[in-house]
């Protein structure tokens, strides 16, 4: 069954913790993408990439981190610098030329 | 960059009206306008996309036109039912491109 898993689906953080948000899929697509929905602002981008070992920042990266070692994973850590990160978390992947995206399930974190 | 304006915030309408969605852009050279459904607590879905080389395409009860002229598309929902109740995203982007820039989102409520 193809798809895009994240986990964990709920995560609490500690002041002053890093925590790492897994996204894999199996959907064989090049580009994935981590997205932070809070309640009405939508959905806005924090980094993606398109091609194993390269990625980019996208419009809310700092405090944030990611790598892209293979095709099928791309996770993001949520460092102590980010001041506000509790928020609802999307990751999504897409075949290359910017088709329509798919989305995990998404991470709900929650700092304590 | 890309910047996407969504109207309404909410949206309420009876049972069997229509719906309408409008979303404006400011890249003109984004020629790609996807629309996702995002149940409550569930991930967003695509449920219809259209490339800028076609003004209007249908799909049974949903339909979206695009005007690249004024950079402004829509989201048609006809005969709507309860659960057309959810919150839907447009998006905007370039299919030479790497990322969509998505709308505030539109909570839909339909009442019976």
């Amino acid at each position: 069954d193809g798809g895009i898993t994240q986990s964990p689906k709920y995560l609490f953080r500690k002041e002053g913790q890093n925590v790492t948000l897994s996204c894999e899929q199996n959907l064989n697509h090049d580009a994935m993408y981590w997205y932070r929905q809070d309640p009405g602002q939508g959905l806005r981008l924090i980094y993606y990439s398109q091609i194993v070992n390269d990625f980019q920042k996208g419009d809310i990266a700092e405090g944030y981190s990611v790598s892209r070692e293979k095709k099928e994973s791309f996770p993001l850590t949520v460092t102590s610098a980010q001041k506000n990160p509790t928020a609802f978390y999307l990751c999504a992947s897409s075949e290359g030329g910017l088709y329509g995206y798919t989305f995990g399930s998404g991470t709900r974190l929650t700092v304590v | 960059g890309e910047n996407v304006e969504q109207h309404p915030s909410t949206l309420s309408v009876q049972e069997g009206d229509s719906a309408v969605i409008k979303c404006t852009y400011s890249d003109s050279a984004s020629n790609y306008f996807p629309w996702y459904k995002q149940e409550l607590g569930k991930r967003p879905q695509l449920i219809i996309d259209i490339r800028s080389n076609v003004g209007e395409k249908k799909d049974q009860r949903i339909a979206v036109t695009l005007n690249k002229t004024a950079k402004h598309f829509s989201l048609h929902i006809t005969e709507t039912q309860p659960e057309d109740s959810a919150v839907y995203f447009c998006a905007a982007g370039r299919t030479s491109g790497s990322r969509l820039t998505f709308g505030e989102g539109t909570q839909l409520t339909v009442n019976p």
